[in-house]
């Protein structure tokens, strides 16, 4: 298993400002993925973040807006930019274990309100 | 692309009684994982139950068990004698191995457990 550490678990952040979100994993994994879930909807995939190189985002989301480090196997982070009212959401990190049907694992949230 | 549909958006169920979650996906592929996910009020997403493609024998999980349809497509979820705890939001889930395990998840149906 993958026990995962996300902080903060909720902000309220002001508009136009930017935050950022810590993920720590208690192990080393390749993979690691940030999530949007908006309120009542399922997950949707921001971006694949791999260790020595370029996060990789999904259609409708960019590095200026989300972008994302991951320096070693264990952490990575996920800034907010340039904070909207409608960036209010929760946001998940993830990691799966390279194996046949490995599992997802997941941080607790980090829940952002934008005022 | 992979895409999962959950049609339920909500169920209710008395307690000690059972209650099936839908579950349809469509993929070309012919080695995929499915799994079923709970994420109670805390935010956490927990695995509740795996499913390998390859496998015709459906999995079960103490209370938990599925029906793999795979020419149907379909992978619904059977929770018996249900319990207050169960009470969350359930996602169903798409894995297709080879591709960093990117998962894709259903739209949710949120499940209440009445007293």
């Amino acid at each position: 298993s993958a026990v995962i550490s996300q902080k903060p678990s909720r902000d309220i952040c002001q508009r136009g400002t930017s935050l950022t979100i810590q993920c720590q994993v208690d192990s080393q994994v390749t993979m690691m993925f940030w999530y949007r879930q908006q309120p009542g909807q399922s997950l949707t995939l921001i971006a694949t973040a791999n260790q020595g190189s370029e996060a990789t985002y999904e259609s409708g989301f960019v590095i200026d807006k989300f972008p994302i480090s991951r320096p070693n196997l264990t952490f990575s982070t996920l800034t907010v930019s340039n904070m909207s009212p409608e960036d209010s959401s929760i946001y998940l990190c993830s990691v799966t274990r390279l194996v046949q049907g490995g599992e997802a694992f997941f941080g607790q949230g980090t829940r952002l309100t934008v005022v | 692309a992979q895409t999962v549909t959950q049609s339920q958006p909500e169920m209710s169920v008395q307690e000690a009684e059972t209650v099936t979650l839908s579950c349809t996906y469509d993929t070309s592929e012919n080695n995929y994982y499915l799994f079923w996910y709970k994420q109670p009020p805390s935010r956490q997403m927990i695995l509740v139950i795996r499913q390998e493609a390859y496998k015709q024998q459906n999995a079960t999980e103490n209370r938990f068990s599925v029906n793999f349809q795979k020419a149907a497509k379909s992978f619904s979820l059977k929770i018996s004698d249900s319990q207050l705890g169960d009470t969350a939001m359930y996602f169903c889930a798409f894995m297709k191995p080879n591709t960093g395990n990117q998962f894709y998840f259903g739209t949710g149906t949120s499940l209440t457990v009445i007293p």
